[in-house]
């Protein structure tokens, strides 16, 4: 079985300053990893994917991620916070691909960007 | 860029009503899925769809559910005998042949009176 912890249910950072947010996961298997993001009353938004290639993983609007086998960790970064990047967001776990895998979500981190 | 869409966006209901929630997957994706969000919980898998059969479902997918594709365009989820406990926000999510991400909707969210 697979599953992912997010060690944060909320994260607030000021603008223009880094973004952390944390997720550690648990697999029997080489895992293929996720984050989306939620933005109010919309839907859920692909942000990068980690599936076994390059550890460091770059995704959209300047978010990055590292997988860390060692660590069992997925975090997810961004240098410099904007406005916009108020929402919340899942770290996203599945098993090894055999075609119809279901994704096995953590709770969720609220992020709040303080003016 | 091509989006999954959902209908409608939000559905009021009486308890034992039949509800029928519609996606519109990416046209090239084959493979389907609907996952569930109560409120102030996480995001749960309900089934997943290929080749028109179900190939996974869930402890929360009972025989109140289920799953159609009824044409080449749509797929839906109904819920034969609504709950309480139905209450949720619904997400429809595809995926192309040839990689694991999976794209979701923006929801369709459900409430049970």
């Amino acid at each position: 079985a697979q599953s992912v912890t997010q060690l944060d249910s909320h994260v607030s950072v000021s603008e223009g300053t880094p973004v952390l947010l944390r997720c550690n996961y648990s697999s029997s298997y080489s895992p293929s990893l996720f984050w989306y993001v939620q933005h109010p009353n919309k839907g859920l938004q692909l942000l990068l994917k980690y599936t076994s290639a390059a550890t460091l993983v770059k995704g959209i609007n300047g978010f990055e991620a590292e997988f860390k086998k060692s660590e069992t960790s997925f975090h997810l970064t961004k240098p410099s916070a904007h406005m916009s990047d108020a929402a919340e967001y899942f770290c996203v776990v599945i098993r090894p691909w055999f075609g119809n895998e279901k994704l096995t979500f953590g709770t969720g981190t609220r992020l709040t960007i303080i003016p | 860029e091509p989006e999954v869409t959902q209908t409608p966006s939000h559905q009021v209901t009486q308890m034992g009503q039949e509800v029928i929630l519609r996606c519109v997957p990416i046209s090239n994706h084959l493979y389907f899925y609907w996952y569930r969000q109560i409120l102030g919980q996480k995001v749960e898998f309900l089934v997943s769809f290929y080749n028109n059969e179900i190939s996974e479902k869930s402890e929360i997918f009972d025989d109140q559910f289920s799953v159609e594709r009824p044409d080449g365009s749509n797929f839906t989820l109904k819920i034969r005998s609504t709950k309480l406990e139905d209450s949720a926000m619904y997400f429809c999510a595809s995926r192309e042949r040839g990689g694991p991400a999976q794209y979701f909707g923006p929801g369709t969210r459900l409430l049970v009176l």
